[in-house]
């Protein structure tokens, strides 16, 4: 049963503290990548992956740090740095003809 | 710079009145758009990739068309279980499969 997996769904953190999300995909697809979504803001790029062992920065990368050592891994942490770290965020995985895939998502609450 | 923007913000229908949603972008050289349709708290689900203008695609009560400047989704004889967002995402030559967002079409779908 193929699919992108994110686990949890939900998470809660005290302000300080790094958290790591994590996603998982088994389609074999070679692009992954990390969004943020926030109420009337729309998906925003955090950061994304083309091959293992490569990311690059997107729109919102600051407070943010991911890696890519498995094609089928791609976790993302949210460090301390990260101002406004509440939010849904949302795990996909690509491959060829542009269209992406979405993970069920995680919702962070830090307080 | 690359823009999409999605038209009305929110729908009311009620359950058989057929009706559209609009998507207008910009972007430099097309490479695809994309409509997404999402539950609330869930992940985006793909729906249709649509390349060139006059290009048309159809699953269940929905069709999306395409032109130089806009995509519809239409959506004939919508159910209660049609309430979603729906997301438009274009891809453009430069984008480096980043894709470029709107904010959505919140339906509603009255029994």
């Amino acid at each position: 049963d193929g699919g992108i997996t994110q686990s949890p769904k939900y998470l809660f953190r005290k302000e300080g503290q790094n958290v790591t999300l994590s996603c998982e995909q088994n389609l074999n697809h070679d692009a992954m990548y990390w969004y943020r979504q926030d109420p009337g803001q729309g998906l925003r790029l955090i950061y994304y992956s083309q091959i293992v062992n490569d990311f690059q920065k997107g729109d919102i990368a600051e407070g943010y740090s991911v890696s890519r050592e498995k094609k089928e891994s791609f976790p993302l942490t949210v460090t301390s740095a990260q101002k406004n770290p509440t939010a849904f965020y949302l795990c996909a995985s690509g491959q060829g003809t542009y269209e992406q895939y979405f993970g069920p998502g995680t919702r962070l609450t830090v307080t | 710079e690359d823009q999409v923007t999605q038209s009305p913000e929110a729908l009311r229908l009620q359950e058989g009145e057929s009706s559209s949603l609009n998507c207008s972008y910009t972007v430099s050289g097309l490479r695809g758009l994309f409509w997404y349709r999402q539950d609330p708290g869930k992940g985006p689900e793909f729906l249709f990739t649509l390349y060139s203008a006059g290009e048309e695609k159809e699953k269940e009560r929905l069709k999306a068309t395409l032109t130089k400047k806009e995509s519809f989704l239409h959506i004939t004889a919508p159910k209660p279980e049609d309430s979603a967002t729906y997301l438009c995402a274009v891809q453009g030559a430069g984008n480096n499969r980043k894709l470029i967002w709107g904010l959505g079409t919140s339906l509603a779908v009255n029994p």
